[in-house]
C-alpha cells in the first residue's frame, strides 16, 4: 500500500524567512503533485512533478522531486503572510489515477 | 475557480438518512474523482469514473455509491448515514494523467 508522509505537520514561520516542507512516499511512483488548501476551502493545484530531478517554481514556492530517494520538497523563500495555508503532496502512478495524499503541512506565517 | 462545481455546499442530516451529492466536471474533462476529507482520516480517495464507467475504487464504504451520467456530471449517494460520515466531500476532474486533478469547492456534510 502506497504511503505518503509529510513533515513537519505544523510550521510557524516569520515573514521573510526560508523553509522547506518534505514529502516522502513509500513505493515507486511516476508523478508527484503539490496542492494548497486555505481553511474551509478547496484544493488548488500548485505543481506537477513528472520525473527525477524535476524542479518547478512559482513565485516564492519551488518544488523538486528525487524519485530515487522517493522524496519531494517544497521550498518557501522569503515567506509572506499570503502563503499561510495547508500544503499537501500527493502521489499517483502510471495507469492508476487515484491520488494518495500526505497528511498535510499547516503553514502559518507570522508578521 | 477550478471550473468544477458541487452542490449543495452544506448538508445537515440525521443518522440513518440518505443524501446525494452532485458534481459537474470542468468542460472537456472525462474523469471524475470523489474524495472524503476528515480530521481523523485526512484526504481519502473514494472512487473514479471515466466517461460513465467506474475506473477505480478506493476506501469507499458499501453504503456509498456513485455514478456518472451521459452529460458527465456525477453523483455520490451516501445512505444509512452515521455520525462518522460527517466530512468534507470533494469532487475533482481531470483530462487524465499527467495533468493534475482540479477540485471543486466541496460539500460539507454534517450528520447529527
Amino acid at each position: 500500500e502506497l504511503k505518503v508522509e509529510q513533515n513537519p505537520l505544523f510550521l510557524s514561520m516569520q515573514e521573510g524567512k526560508n523553509y522547506t516542507i518534505y514529502c516522502n512516499y513509500s513505493t515507486t511512483s511516476d508523478r508527484l503533485y503539490w496542492y494548497r488548501q486555505d481553511p474551509g476551502k478547496s484544493l488548488e493545484s500548485l505543481f506537477v512533478l513528472l520525473s527525477n530531478g524535476a524542479v518547478k517554481q512559482e513565485g516564492r514556492l519551488m518544488a523538486s522531486l528525487d524519485t530515487k530517494a522517493r522524496l519531494s520538497t517544497l521550498h518557501i523563500t522569503a515567506a509572506v503572510h499570503d502563503l499561510s495555508a495547508t500544503y499537501f503532496c500527493a502521489v499517483d502512478s502510471f495507469g492508476n489515477e487515484k491520488l494518495t495524499f500526505g497528511t498535510g503541512t499547516r503553514l502559518t506565517i507570522i508578521p | 475557480d477550478s471550473g468544477v462545481t458541487q452542490t449543495p455546499k452544506h448538508l445537515i442530516t440525521a443518522t440513518g438518512q440518505r443524501v446525494t451529492l452532485r458534481c459537474s466536471p470542468r468542460s472537456g474533462d472525462l474523469s471524475v474523482y470523489w474524495y472524503q476529507q476528515s480530521l481523523d482520516q485526512g484526504l481519502q480517495f473514494l472512487i473514479q469514473y471515466y466517461n460513465g464507467e467506474e475506473r477505480a475504487k478506493g476506501n469507499i464504504l458499501e453504503r456509498f455509491s456513485a455514478q456518472q451520467f451521459p452529460d458527465l456530471h456525477s453523483e455520490l449517494n451516501l445512505s444509512s448515514l452515521e455520525l462518522g460520515d460527517s466530512a468534507l466531500y470533494f469532487c475533482a476532474s481531470s483530462v487524465g494523467q499527467p495533468e493534475p486533478q482540479y477540485f471543486g469547492p466541496g460539500t460539507r456534510l454534517l450528520v447529527l
